[in-house]
């Protein structure tokens, strides 16, 4: 089985501040690696994506991979109120038939106003 | 407007009898699943289809069946459905692996 762990949270920071979020992975052959936001009641949404080695940044969101670590993480900068969610972090790993997707339990966030 | 639609949405049912999940998507996308989530455990793959006539397992399919007959419809199906399949179903699609796009997802309650 391959794994995907998030500290499950919730972590608390305060508006303006830069939430840090983290995953690890165990299958060093994973390629690609992504972030889905999900609000309560609602379904997953994605919102970043990254397959290489360094930092990604959209708006506020930059995304890190280190690969040799199996590590990978989220900075929110600038944190709003309506940033509050469960941030899911995914990787693909290989399978007998093709690529599967595994998700991580989830880190919540609580931006504090 | 691109979209994934589940139906039901919600569904009380009893232990044994079957039923079936709809999963319809108008992306044209390959690639389609479906999830469970339940509090602690996070979401969890129960089925894939990389495309029509292809499907694999996913991590937790005991209990399910899934058939990808056409490109926008993936159903689930649950033939003797118990309490411990008691959970909130999502549906995603995308056309490369990763970049998903989930349906609204489907509560069942399984008495």
């Amino acid at each position: 089985q391959k794994e995907v762990e998030q500290n499950s949270g919730p972590l608390s920071v305060p508006e303006g501040a830069i939430a840090s979020l983290n995953c690890t992975y165990s299958d060093r052959g994973s390629q690609s690696f992504f972030w889905y936001r999900q609000y309560s009641g609602k379904s997953p949404e994605l919102i970043m994506f990254i397959y290489s080695n360094g930092d990604k940044e959209d708006g506020r969101f930059t995304a890190q991979l280190n690969k040799a670590s199996q590590y990978v993480s989220l900075l929110i900068r600038d944190s709003q109120p309506s940033d509050s969610a469960t941030y899911l972090c995914a990787v693909t790993s290989n399978s007998n038939s093709g690529y599967a997707l595994n998700f991580g339990k989830g880190t919540s966030l609580l931006v504090t106003p | 407007e691109a979209q994934v639609t589940q139906n039901p949405r919600y569904l009380i049912t009893v232990t044994g009898k079957k039923l079936t999940v709809t999963c319809s998507q108008n992306m044209n996308h390959e690639y389609m699943s479906w999830y469970r989530q339940d509090p602690g455990l996070g979401l969890r793959q129960i089925y894939y289809s990389m495309n029509v006539e292809v499907t694999d397992k996913g991590d937790v399919p005991e209990g399910y069946k899934v058939s990808r007959k056409e490109k926008r419809n993936f159903p689930l199906i649950l033939e003797s459905p118990s309490p411990n399949q008691t959970s909130l179903y999502f549906c995603a699609s995308s056309k490369t692996l990763g970049v998903q796009y989930f349906g609204p997802g489907t509560r069942l309650l399984v008495l």
